[in-house]
């Protein structure tokens, strides 16, 4: 059964840093995977979406990337800003085309 | 504005009651889904549906019930039987694009409370 794991649970950091937010799981046979952000009592905002024949999706600051083969994606945000803080959450789409999820990275960028 | 509408907002539900939490989406999105979404754990699958007058259960669907009547819409009922309703409930369209992928996109959510 599918299993992902995002690393670290929480991050806090200053205004202005890069920062990597980490995504694994289990069962390499995906079909694709989406980075989402959820906002306090909000639904999901998609940022990204890679599929599986694709290394790397880019949106602004932000960039994901996968290894397929190694079971890791990880969303790089550059510059970050008090407006990036929110909940980073992970979802490969297995072969079933449903999304796995992981817990979440909690992000807070200080100003 | 194309997107996923989910009422209402907050919803408060007696002991013993069924509640049905509406969700409608303008996307032309084949498939719909109900997640519930716990503090800190991930999002948990209670039904799905892949086309109209078809559904299929989840990893939780007890205490639960659909219908998908029309393509725009696919209600959630929480029924007396779901012994712990309170939650953060999230519904969700995607469609399948070639060269593209299958996206997911979400509604802005229902928080259901017992009282």
């Amino acid at each position: 059964k599918q299993e992902v794991t995002q690393i670290p649970a929480a991050l806090s950091v200053p205004e202005g840093e890069n920062l990597v937010l980490n995504c694994s799981f289990t069962d390499s046979a995906i079909y694709n995977l989406q980075w989402f952000r959820q906002d306090p009592g909000k639904g999901l905002t998609s940022l990204l979406l890679i599929q599986s024949s694709q290394r790397e999706q880019t949106s602004g600051r932000l960039n994901a990337s996968l290894d397929k083969s190694s079971g890791r994606s990880t969303l790089y945000i550059a510059a970050s800003q008090p407006g990036d803080s929110a909940t980073y959450l992970c979802a490969p789409m297995d072969s079933n085309y449903q999304l796995i999820w992981g817990a979440g990275t909690k992000l807070i960028i200080k100003p | 504005d194309g997107g996923i509408t989910q009422s209402p907002k907050y919803l408060f539900r007696k002991e013993g009651q069924n509640v049905t939490l509406s969700c409608e989406q303008n996307l032309n999105h084949d498939a719909m889904y109900w997640y519930r979404q716990d503090p800190g754990q991930g999002l948990r699958l209670i039904y799905y549906s892949q086309i109209v007058n078809d559904f299929q259960k989840g990893d939780i669907a007890e205490g639960y019930s659909v219908s998908r009547e029309k393509k725009e819409s696919f209600p959630l009922t929480v029924t007396s039987a779901q012994k712990n309703p309170t939650a953060f409930y999230l519904c969700a369209s995607s469609i399948q694009v070639a060269g593209t992928g299958t996206e997911a996109f979400f509604g802005q959510g229902t928080r259901l409370t017992v009282v």
